[in-house]
């Protein structure tokens, strides 16, 4: 059973703190994701990796910077934490072995963020 | 326009009843289309693939369109369980990117 876990469900922080976030996967996959979810917005994209130490900015990257030393770690990193970055934070991993037909993207539960 | 577009409703609808909802996408390049479910406060899972030829599971049926551009989910004899927001996903062939639909919501009332 594929599973992806994040380090804290809820986390609150004042401005200006730096704030780490971390996902782990344990089904060996390349591919990982951070994304932020906001009402009436959906799943916006932040960076994404396709491989260890690879990272590639989605569409809303100012803000965040992200990590990935392992294979099965990576790490989303608010430098300096602002309010509108409150939000639910979601990791996700998949690959695509057999093309993009085939794909499933798995997700962890969710950090849900407070910017004070 | 967004490059994929859903109602974001919500729809009630009761118990029972068959209910449809639509996601259009804007990008006519070759891609695979998925839906998710996502409970409240829980994250999304994969809830069925969108073939060409249309697939069934269930009471769900997926249906694609490439001529008007948009997937569509139908839900028959609606359970209560059934209530959640349901995301469409496009995976370009090209490059396998990600485009996420913002998501239907659904509440099934006894």
């Amino acid at each position: 059973d594929v599973k992806v876990t994040q380090s804290s469900r809820y986390l609150v922080k004042r401005t200006g703190e730096k704030v780490f976030l971390e996902c782990v996967q344990d089904m060996d996959h390349e591919n990982m994701f951070w994304y932020r979810q906001d009402p009436g917005l959906g799943l916006r994209l932040i960076y994404f990796s396709y491989d260890v130490k690879m990272k590639e900015k989605g569409d809303i990257p100012e803000g965040y910077s992200v990590s990935r030393e392992k294979k099965e770690r990576f790490s989303l990193i608010l430098e300096s934490a602002s309010t509108n970055q409150t939000s639910m934070y979601l990791c996700a991993s998949g690959s695509f072995p057999e093309g993009p037909l085939y794909y499933e993207q798995y997700f962890g539960p969710g950090t849900r963020l407070t910017v004070t | 326009r967004k490059e994929v577009e859903q109602d974001p409703g919500p729809f009630n609808v009761p118990e029972g009843a068959t209910v449809a909802f639509n996601c259009t996408y804007s990008n006519s390049a070759s891609q695979s289309f998925f839906w998710y479910r996502q409970d409240c406060r829980k994250e999304p899972k994969l809830l069925m693939s969108v073939y060409s030829s249309g697939n069934e599971d269930g009471r769900f049926t997926a249906q694609l369109n490439r001529a008007s551009q948009y997937i569509s989910l139908l839900i028959r004899d609606s359970k209560l369980s059934d209530s959640a927001t349901y995301l469409c996903v496009i995976i370009m062939d090209s490059n396998y990117q990600l485009i996420w639909g913002a998501g239907t919501k659904l509440i099934i009332k006894p």
